[in-house]
């Protein structure tokens, strides 16, 4: 069974400062990792990873993926009130044509304290 | 485009009652599915569908009920409502080109009550 394991569950840190979210997973046939901001209502697309070591960037958010030890991180610099969120790490499993689905983690819910 | 709709946005429901959560989408996507998401998790998938006619179960899909008659309508039928089904619902759809990818549009939820 695929698996998403996200970490920290919760974070609470200061604007200014700079913070890493974790995601491990173990996906059969893996075909891509996501990352999704999600506020008060439906998840938002952040990033799409499919190649190790390879960063991608959107203003002061970053992410990596290492398919080595199977696991993302994402960044968000210089971290604003607005960035306040659950951040959701998804991987999609590929088991034939017809059978492909997106498993969640349980995200990380960062708040921004003023 | 109105992207992907639901209804209703808000529901009560008693023990026992059944009732069915609306997803339109009008993308001419053919891949849908419905996620549901409880306090402290992340996204869980009930069903999905490849196209009209086919569907098939995802993570947890006991107590849920799913047909696909046509491209652009995917329906979520609860059967009897427990107070286990209390959660927020999220349809999704995806054209399913090249993978899911970074092309998932989800809707604005239903958030479901069962008493």
């Amino acid at each position: 069974e695929d698996k998403v394991v996200q970490s920290p569950l919760s974070l609470v840190v200061h604007e200014g400062d700079t913070v890493t979210l974790n995601c491990s997973y173990e996906v059969t046939n893996f075909r891509s990792l996501l990352w999704y901001k999600q506020e008060k209502k439906a998840p938002t697309f952040l990033f799409m990873l499919t190649s190790s070591g390879i960063e991608k960037k959107s203003g002061r958010l970053s992410s990596i993926l290492d398919k080595k030890e199977l696991f993302s991180i994402l960044n968000i610099t210089a971290t604003q009130t607005g960035d306040s969120a659950i951040y959701l790490c998804a991987v999609e499993g590929f088991l034939g044509f017809g059978n492909e689905k997106l498993t969640f983690g349980t995200g990380t819910r960062l708040t921004i304290i003023p | 485009n109105a992207g992907v709709t639901q209804t209703p946005k808000f529901q009560v429901l008693k023990t026992g009652q059944s009732m069915t959560l609306q997803c339109a989408q009008d993308m001419n996507h053919e891949y849908m599915s419905w996620y549901r998401q409880d306090p402290g998790m992340g996204l869980r998938l009930i069903h999905y569908s490849v196209g009209a006619g086919i569907t098939d179960q995802g993570e947890v899909p006991n107590g849920y009920n799913v047909s696909r008659s046509t491209t652009e309508d995917f329906p979520l039928r609860l059967l009897s409502a427990a107070p286990s089904q209390t959660s927020v619902y999220f349809c999704a759809s995806n054209p399913w080109a090249q993978g899911l990818g970074e092309t998932q549009y989800f809707g604005p939820g239903t958030r479901l009550l069962v008493l």
